[in-house]
């Protein structure tokens, strides 16, 4: 069973701060990484993709990725109210696999 | 900007009806992908589609069947609703089978 776990939080930031929100995975094949955003009500919205070892970097977000560790990070930066959203990791396993495997989601919540 | 419409945002329906989800896409995905939403379970995959006519199962199809006659759009059917069928059903498009998911705006199914 390919799993993908993260704390379900909720994690509170306050304004301003750097948000770091954490993923591992089971399956050592993995190839594909996503962060997806979801508010309240709404249907998951892509913000990261990554798919080799390090860093990437788009405006206030950084994803990081560890194969060897078999983790996945996002960093939000300069954290805003309207970052408060359930932040969901997404991977596929690759060797053909379809779709993506989810994990159950952070709650994060800026606080003003 | 990929475009996945979903026909119904809320539908409520009675045990043992059966139930027609509508996904229609304008990217020419060649992949479409039907989960479901529950809280404290995350999002879970219930079947998809590489081709046209194509389907495979996810991993919780019972219950489900799919119909994929256009490219562009991807039908998921309830044979006979049951009460624990009662979710949040999210479509998406990708244009590879383990890419980045470009999802619908949902549709909350209730099931009396």
């Amino acid at each position: 069973q390919k799993e993908v776990e993260q704390n379900s939080g909720p994690l509170s930031v306050p304004e301003g701060a750097i948000a770091s929100l954490n993923c591992t995975y089971s399956d050592r094949g993995s190839q594909s990484f996503f962060w997806y955003r979801q508010y309240s009500g709404k249907s998951p919205e892509l913000i990261m993709s990554i798919y080799s070892n390090g860093d990437k970097e788009d405006g206030r977000f950084t994803a990081q990725l560890n194969k060897a560790s078999q983790y996945v990070s996002l960093l939000i930066r300069d954290s805003q109210p309207s970052d408060s959203a359930t932040y969901l990791c997404a991977v596929n396993s690759g060797g053909g696999a379809d779709g993506l495997t989810f994990g159950k989601g952070t709650h994060l919540i800026i606080q003003p | 900007d990929v475009k996945v419409t979903q026909s119904s945002r809320y539908l409520v329906k009675r045990t043992g009806e059966k139930v027609f989800l509508e996904c229609v896409q304008d990217m020419d995905h060649e992949n479409m992908f039907w989960y479901r939403q529950d809280p404290g379970l995350g999002l879970r995959l219930i079947y998809f589609s590489y081709d046209v006519k194509m389907k495979e199962k996810g991993d919780i199809p019972e219950g489900y069947s799919v119909s994929r006659e256009k490219k562009e759009r991807f039908s998921l059917i309830l044979e006979s609703a049951s009460t624990n069928q009662t979710s949040m059903y999210l479509c998406a498009s990708s244009p590879t089978r383990a890419g980045a998911l470009h999802f619908g705006n949902g549709t909350r199914l209730t099931v009396t």
